[in-house]
């Protein structure tokens, strides 16, 4: 079955740190392209950053370049998002999803139920 | 950044009814669209890509079409289980961004 689970959520002060991962199974991870999508509560989706299969080429929305790095490790099929100095607009639920090619340049056809961030002092 | 601009962003419809959603891009993007379908609770579902391919095991009422700027999702005869939010997305730019989303609601 494919599957992408993902972990690593939970309650933070501003200001702090989380590393989020996301574990693939079920299908050839290091053929896609991976990205992180966030959903605020009641809101829309907000794609956050994405990477390609073989972690050379990456990309992030403007509201968290230089506070979130995203990164990936094929030998252990997994996707990770790394969040420094969050705030308070960060709080969502964080899916993770997989590209159907090898860059994250197409539609999203599997995802994870997510996990949940939320910044609160 | 690319914006994407949904329109409506409700609507209430019957079952069996026709139903439309349009999503108009800031700029150009090439069909590089795609649509998803989420429930309450749950994770998106890929509908469409390609602006108008759709995904293995969707439905045929589900259906895209559009060039350059606008594009278009349609059900030909709304069903119970399609009652659910509506996301368009472009991958056009190297920065992904989704439309503000349509919920379609029980008329």
């Amino acid at each position: 079955e494919v599957q992408l689970v993902e972990s690593g959520g939970g309650v933070v002060r501003p200001g702090g740190s989380l590393r989020l991962s996301c574990a693939a199974s079920g299908f050839t991870f290091d053929d896609y392209g991976m990205s992180w999508v966030r959903q605020a509560p009641g809101k829309g989706l907000e794609w956050v950053s994405g990477i390609n299969w073989n972690g050379g080429s990456t990309g992030y929305a403007d509201s968290v370049k230089g506070r979130f790095t995203i990164s990936r490790d094929n030998a252990k099929n997994s996707l990770y998002l790394q969040m420094n100095s969050l705030r308070a607009e960060d709080t969502a639920l964080y899916h993770c999803a997989s590209h159907s090619g090898s860059y994250y340049g197409y539609g999203m056809d599997v995802w994870g139920q997510g996990t949940t961030v939320t910044v609160s002092s | 950044d690319i914006q994407m601009t949904q329109s409506p962003s409700s609507l209430s419809a019957s079952v069996g009814d026709r139903v439309t959603i349009t999503c108009r891009a800031s700029q150009g993007i090439s069909n590089s669209l795609a649509w998803y379908q989420q429930k309450p609770g749950k994770a998106p579902k890929l509908l469409l890509y390609a602006a108008s391919r759709l995904e293995s095991g969707v439905p045929s009422r589900f259906s895209g079409s559009g060039s350059g700027t606008d594009y278009t999702l349609t059900i030909s005869s709304l069903q119970p289980e399609d009652f659910a939010t509506y996301y368009c997305q472009q991958y056009y730019s190297t920065l992904l961004t989704f439309g503000g989303g349509t919920k379609v609601e029980i008329k």
